[in-house]
């Protein structure tokens, strides 16, 4: 059973770029949340998406914004990046069935912003 | 709104001695609570878990932690810590919000460091 997935695992972008990150859910999950963890910070609530629509979003800009796709799986998109936007990006999945508060996450990705 | 508050940005402890990292919450209404390992350059790993059943809570690698809704805490321990727990531990807490879900708030971490 393949746990929660995220790609790339490292990235470099220059300010101002886009960058868009990934993530594949456990199986059997529907939800997919997504945190920002800078550096000796504990993780930052985001957004979250269930049934492909934006259910439920933290303190960040617009320059976040996600998606979700039939299969769950879901997509971050940054614009504009600033050098505060390096951070280390996680993925978190859960189920309404079994409960949204135990959430999975994955490995993450390590976005630098030069 | 709730609110996590982890006391100590670092614990060292001896190899063999009493792991206690220390989480505070605040939460109007009943929390989930739960706690998470972070291993360098990884991912969060679920720990343990509270969802109002039974206060004291068992978890992986021998750790477990007790709910007190009197002193609002949720300290994790470890009887004898091992080399292998040197990792960074999250505090979180989880309280229902609007439209059903659950709003995961996170602590700012406490770096444990094992001494041989």
């Amino acid at each position: 059973d393949a746990g929660v997935t995220q790609s790339p695992t490292h990235l470099i972008k220059t300010r101002g770029q886009q960058v868009t990150l990934r993530c594949s859910p456990k199986s059997g999950h529907d939800t997919v949340s997504w945190y920002q963890q800078a550096l000796g910070q504990g993780p930052q609530f985001i957004f979250q998406y269930y049934e492909e629509e934006e259910r439920q979003r933290g303190n960040f800009p617009d320059r976040f914004s996600g998606h979700q796709f039939p299969n769950y799986s879901s997509e971050l998109n940054v614009n504009a990046l600033l050098l505060g936007d390096s951070a280390l990006y996680l993925c978190a999945s859960s189920s309404t069935i079994s409960g949204l508060h135990e959430q999975y996450f994955g490995p993450g990705t390590r976005l630098t912003v030069t | 709104a709730q609110s996590v508050t982890q006391l100590g940005s670092h614990v060292s402890v001896s190899e063999g001695a009493l792991v206690l990292l220390r989480c505070n919450y605040s939460s109007s209404v009943p929390p989930y609570l739960f706690w998470y390992v972070q291993y360098p350059n990884q991912g969060l790993q679920l720990l343990l878990k509270y969802t109002s059943a039974a206060t004291l809570v068992k978890g992986i690698n021998g750790f477990e932690a007790e709910f007190k809704k009197s002193e609002t805490s949720f300290h994790l321990t470890k009887p004898s810590a091992h080399m292998s727990d040197a990792a960074e531990y999250f505090c979180a807490v989880s309280v229902p919000f609007s439209g059903g879900y659950q709003k995961v708030t996170f602590g700012t971490g406490t770096k444990l460091q094992v001494i041989p």
